[in-house]
């Protein structure tokens, strides 16, 4: 069955920068895309960002600037990457298979990831 | 962006009762809409997508409806396993946009 699993630092600090790491199982990353998406403590879902089975992204323009996403499938991971963090940017990341365009067809538990000064 | 207005954000029922949570869309989406069941240590679940379609697993009791700019989710007969948080998500275009929430607890 499809699992996803997000591992990131736990602990960032400010102007530094993230990654974070969606290992999957289940499927093959040619086959369907992965989002990431984030939630701020008490916040909504934001949707960030993804890439498509064809290895093609897109992103939110809201983070473009700053975020990157990618892939290694010989490893059935995709990385996310945001650099120049500030304290707005603590929240949990996950990460989510697209299996049907634009939907979250399966999610991992998430990371928190705080960004402090 | 297409801005997504969930409401209500808080809905107390009891078992057995009926309930419908809105999702309003700024813009038409079409039927881009999906919905997802968020549950206290387990992962996010996609409920319905397409509007009305429900995805494979999901309990009868849920249904949705809507099309354009205006969607509903409507779940018959609680069952105490329902008390969760439910999240509206437009794919129509991007950036995919998510409605604010909506927490149903128990009466």
């Amino acid at each position: 069955q499809v699992q996803m699993k997000e591992t990131g630092p736990g602990l960032v600090q400010t102007t530094q920068t993230l990654s974070v790491t969606c290992t999957v199982s289940g499927f093959s990353l040619t086959s369907y895309g992965v989002h990431w998406v984030r939630q701020a403590p008490g916040k909504g879902l934001e949707w960030m960002g993804i890439i498509w089975g064809d290895g093609s992204t897109n992103y939110n323009s809201a983070l473009k600037s700053r975020l990157s996403i990618s892939r290694d499938t010989s490893k059935s991971q995709v990385f996310l990457t945001m650099n120049s963090l500030q304290t707005d940017d603590t929240a949990v990341y996950y990460c989510a298979a697209n299996v049907y365009y634009g939907l979250l067809d399966y999610w991992g538990q998430g990371v928190m990831v705080t960004v402090s000064s | 962006d297409v801005q997504m207005t969930q409401s209500p954000s808080y809905l107390a029922a009891s078992p057995g009762e009926s309930v419908s949570i809105s999702c309003k869309a700024s813009k038409s989406i079409n039927t881009y809409l999906a919905w997802y069941q968020e549950k206290p240590g387990k992962t996010n679940k996609l409920l319905i997508y397409s509007g009305s379609t429900l995805q494979s697993g999901t309990p009868s009791r849920f249904s949705g409806s809507g099309s354009g700019t205006d969607f509903t989710l409507t779940i018959r007969s609680l069952e105490p396993e329902d008390f969760a948080v439910y999240y509206c998500q437009q794919h129509n275009e991007y950036p995919f946009t998510f409605g604010s929430g909506t927490k149903l607890e128990i009466k």
